[in-house]
């Protein structure tokens, strides 16, 4: 099945400094990839959409300085976090929709997330 | 904007329990609506779908009908196994046309713990 890679699984840095993650989808490509974080006993929300070879598309709130993304391939996504403080820690998630036969119902190939923790 | 909401949790039952998470929705135009499935220590999987009124997605024992009337997709399983402890997630996509295109709209989680 469709595989998606997301690295590291967990990561503790200190105030001020970047993190960079990285979101690879393994045997299928995607244009497209989501960027959610998720809030404990929260759901996901969606930070921004991530299209290859164009910017990133981000919601409403959501600081583009702050959460920079990168879809430099159809199989690499990345969101760096930069001068991370600890408001920002939490759990970020990336999904991509394979780009065979895809509809707006097809389903999205999540990652299994990156803890984050600004100390 | 569109939205989904779903019941409290946690949830706790016990063995061959009977389980519902219900699951409501507000939306533009013709969603489809998913049901994703988020393992301790996991990602998120996509446990069943439908894509239009009526439908009843299925998977694992677990079943969904969409039903537009009540704007409602409400996760049912007769029996539970331990094995099913998890966080369920609702979410809708807006159908084709819609200003959110192929983006998921999530409800909060409910997290099911099944014991022995």
């Amino acid at each position: 099945g469709a595989v998606v890679s997301q690295h590291p699984s967990r990561v503790i840095c200190k105030s001020g400094t970047s993190v960079k993650i990285e979101c690879r989808s393994l045997d299928f490509q995607a244009t497209t990839m989501f960027w959610y974080r998720q809030f404990p006993k929260q759901s996901l929300m969606l930070m921004a959409t991530s299209n290859e070879g164009s910017k990133a598309t981000y919601e409403q709130g959501v600081e583009k300085d702050k959460f920079l993304i990168n879809h430099a391939s159809l199989t690499l996504s990345t969101l760096t976090v930069t001068s991370a403080h600890p408001e920002d820690s939490s759990f970020y998630i990336c999904s991509a929709r394979d780009d065979a036969g895809f509809t707006y119902n097809s389903p999205l190939h999540f990652g299994n997330g990156t803890r984050l923790t600004v100390t | 904007g569109n939205s989904v909401t779903q019941m409290e949790g946690p949830v706790t039952l016990s063995e061959e329990a009977f389980l519902t998470i219900n699951c409501t929705y507000t939306a533009t135009g013709y969603p489809s609506l998913f049901w994703y499935v988020q393992y301790p220590g996991e990602g998120l999987q996509l446990l069943l779908k439908a894509t239009k009124a009526d439908d009843k997605g299925s998977n694992k024992g677990f079943e969904a009908t969409y039903r537009k009337e009540t704007t409602s997709f409400h996760l049912e399983k007769g029996s539970v196994q331990v094995s099913d402890s998890a966080v369920y997630f609702c979410a809708l996509s807006e159908g084709a046309g819609g200003t959110s295109y192929g983006k998921l709209t999530f409800g909060q989680g409910t997290i099911l713990t099944v014991h022995p």
